[in-house]
Formats: C-alpha cells, sequence, structure tokens
C-alpha cells in the first residue's frame, strides 16, 4: 500500500479565512513533505518533518504553518493568504529523508484565495 | 547553482518510442527520480537510478550516466494514457530533490 491521502481535494477561501489541509500515510513513513505546485511548473518543497519535527522551512510565510500531530498526520494550517497561493498543494511521505527512499505524493488540495 | 534541463514538451505516435532526456547539476548526488504527472494530478513515482546503467519497468526504462550528468526516461509502445508530463529530479547531498520543469508528451494516435 503506497497511499497518501489528501483532504479536502478542493478549496475555496477569502483572504480573511483559515483553514487546514489535512495529510494521512499509513506506510510507516518517518518523513513527510508539504510542496506547492503552480500550473506547468514543478513542485516547490515547502516544509519537510522527519520523525514528527519540522526539519526544512523552506522560508515559507508564516501564513502557512505545518502541525505534525503524529507520525501518521501532518496538517498545513492557512491564514490570511493571497490570490497568488492559489495553487496545488501536494503532501508527500518518504519512510525516511535520506537513503534509497522514494517520495509518494497524495492526490492534492486545489487551493483558490479569491 | 543546481540546475536540471529537460525539454520542454515531445510528441510521439501510438505504439512507439520515446526518449526523454534530463541532464543535471546538483551540489551532490543521491539519485535519481523519475516521475510521471497527468494533468491535475498529483505526481507517481515511476523508477529510481543511483548506479550507472539501465533499469527496466515493464514498457518503462531509466538510464544513468553520473559522469556525464545524465539520464534518460524511454518509453517503448506507447498508448495514449502515456500523455502526461515526466518530471526528473536529483536528490542532492541534503537529501533534498531538485525536480526539472517537467516534460509534457503529447501522444498522437
Amino acid at each position: 500500500d503506497t497511499e497518501v491521502t489528501q483532504t479536502p481535494k478542493h478549496l475555496v477561501m477569502g483572504m480573511t479565512n483559515k483553514k487546514s489541509l489535512k495529510c494521512e500515510q499509513h506506510m510507516g513513513h518517518r518523513a513527510m513533505y508539504w510542496y506547492k505546485q503552480k500550473a506547468k511548473k514543478p513542485p516547490e518543497l515547502m516544509f519537510v518533518y522527519s520523525y514528527e519535527k519540522l526539519s526544512i522551512n523552506e522560508s515559507v510565510p508564516s501564513r502557512f504553518s505545518p502541525e505534525c500531530p503524529n507520525s501518521s498526520l501532518l496538517n498545513l494550517h492557512l491564514h490570511a493568504l493571497q490570490p497568488e497561493d492559489s495553487a496545488l498543494y501536494l503532501c508527500a511521505s518518504s519512510q525516511d529523508r535520506g537513503g534509497v527512499e522514494t517520495q509518494y505524493f497524495g492526490p492534492g488540495t486545489r487551493l483558490l484565495v479569491l | 547553482g543546481q540546475n536540471i534541463d529537460q525539454p520542454t514538451e515531445m510528441t510521439a505516435t501510438e505504439g512507439a518510442i520515446v526518449q526523454i532526456n534530463c541532464t543535471y547539476q546538483t551540489s551532490g548526488f543521491n539519485g535519481l527520480f523519475w516521475y510521471q504527472q497527468h494533468a491535475g494530478e498529483a505526481p507517481t513515482f515511476l523508477s529510481y537510478n543511483v548506479l550507472d546503467g539501465l533499469e527496466e519497468k515493464g514498457r518503462f526504462s531509466s538510464f544513468l550516466s553520473r559522469s556525464k550528468g545524465y539520464s534518460y526516461l524511454l518509453l517503448k509502445e506507447l498508448q495514449m494514457k502515456d500523455s502526461a508530463s515526466y518530471l526528473c529530479a536529483v536528490r542532492d547531498s541534503n537529501y533534498q530533490l531538485i525536480w526539472g520543469a517537467g516534460t509534457k508528451l503529447i501522444i498522437k494516435p
């Protein structure tokens, strides 16, 4: 089973709203990732959690706040977003950050900020 | 700086063979990945190379030459469902994935 699930699939929010994206995996993976992808562009890494601790924050604005409640769950809290934040948000997981582990992606949440 | 180059778009005919090239310059190398991404969907893992040579998986094969900073993805017996973007990604010395911009593959009947 190489499934990563994400909810919701689609989200429309205003610039003053607060919302959360959720990601879940039950493969026993210890590394989880948030990516942002704009149309016709490759994924851009936002955050990496390794063993439930934030190990990489790629200079992401504070209006994006990640949270890893346990080894299977990863959240991305959104507040005061801008229209340019509209994108496909992808969650991925891998056995670990290093070694030969492959990242497996969830289906993504398509976010539209109005 | 880190750079991964792959063609923007390629066109091929159903049933034929196509080779998608990827060249890279990264700070360190810990493996090269190919992902397939259909429009509006998440990337799905296709192949992984860390040693020189060819890895074959059914209709898909991937080749790596570390000395040349070069890889290719070979797709045989093309099917219409193979129309997608193909992303080359290299894991650098910090184990971060550096992504190419992707190659959009169009399959014609």
